[in-house]
């Protein structure tokens, strides 16, 4: 069936440097993929999106990168700050079908 | 604040009890999505509905069900509930109305505590 494969679990990076985390899909109808940021016990509020028209985005700090060939995307976080700890999501969906979601990355930003 | 509302923010019931959890979907949101999130967990795809009809069905237990009403808020109703059923419940709206797949906008969530 569909699936979402994320990596890594965790992640732990000095504060300044970059993150990257690595998602990938099964569905190859998947046209649009969005990344979640959650705070402990807050709503998964999302950060940045891409759709399969596009390679990348950026916004600020913030990237997404599509390959679409090999069914990859990735979020890049670079200058990271205390306040990008979280858990981040990545999911993947097409139209008219439900949403599916990675396993969860949970990174962790060293002072 | 993302425009979708969830009643009430915590529940604390009993083994064996029955509980109704509430969304209102942003304005104009046709979809409501529900899913469950237990500790240190990811978010498990419970059910979606759309514009009152029910479009995917996700591992939701038949203890579980939920409906989308007329007005568009959507209620899930989990009956004779089980220790493991404690979790963060989130309600999630998109518009859906177009040829893409659309954001999905998360409530606050109920966090159920059984004991």
């Amino acid at each position: 069936g569909e699936n979402v494969e994320q990596h890594p679990s965790t992640l732990s990076v000095q504060e300044g440097d970059s993150a990257v985390i690595k998602c990938t899909y099964s569905d190859s109808a998947s046209n649009y993929f969005p990344w979640y940021k959650q705070e402990l016990g807050k709503r998964p509020q999302l950060i940045i999106d891409i759709r399969s028209n596009v390679g990348e985005k950026k916004d600020q700090r913030i990237a997404v990168t599509l390959n679409k060939t090999a069914k990859h995307f990735s979020l890049h976080i670079t200058e990271t700050q205390p306040e990008d700890s979280a858990v981040y999501f990545c999911a993947a969906s097409r139209r008219a079908s439900k949403i599916i979601f990675g396993s969860g990355t949970r990174l962790s930003i060293r002072p | 604040d993302s425009g979708v509302t969830q009643t009430p923010k915590h529940l604390i019931t009993a083994t064996g009890q029955r509980v109704t959890l509430r969304c209102s979907p942003r304005s104009g949101d046709l979809s409501v999505y529900w899913y469950q999130q237990s500790l240190d967990q990811g978010l498990q795809f419970l059910i979606q509905y759309y514009n009152g009809e029910e479009r995917a069905k996700g591992n939701i237990l038949e203890r579980f069900s939920a409906q989308q009403f007329p007005d568009l808020h959507s209620e899930l109703n989990l009956s004779s509930l089980e220790l493991g059923d404690s979790a963060l419940y989130f309600c999630a709206s998109s518009v859906d109305k177009g040829l893409a797949a659309d954001t999905q906008y998360f409530g606050p969530g109920t966090r159920l505590t059984v004991l």
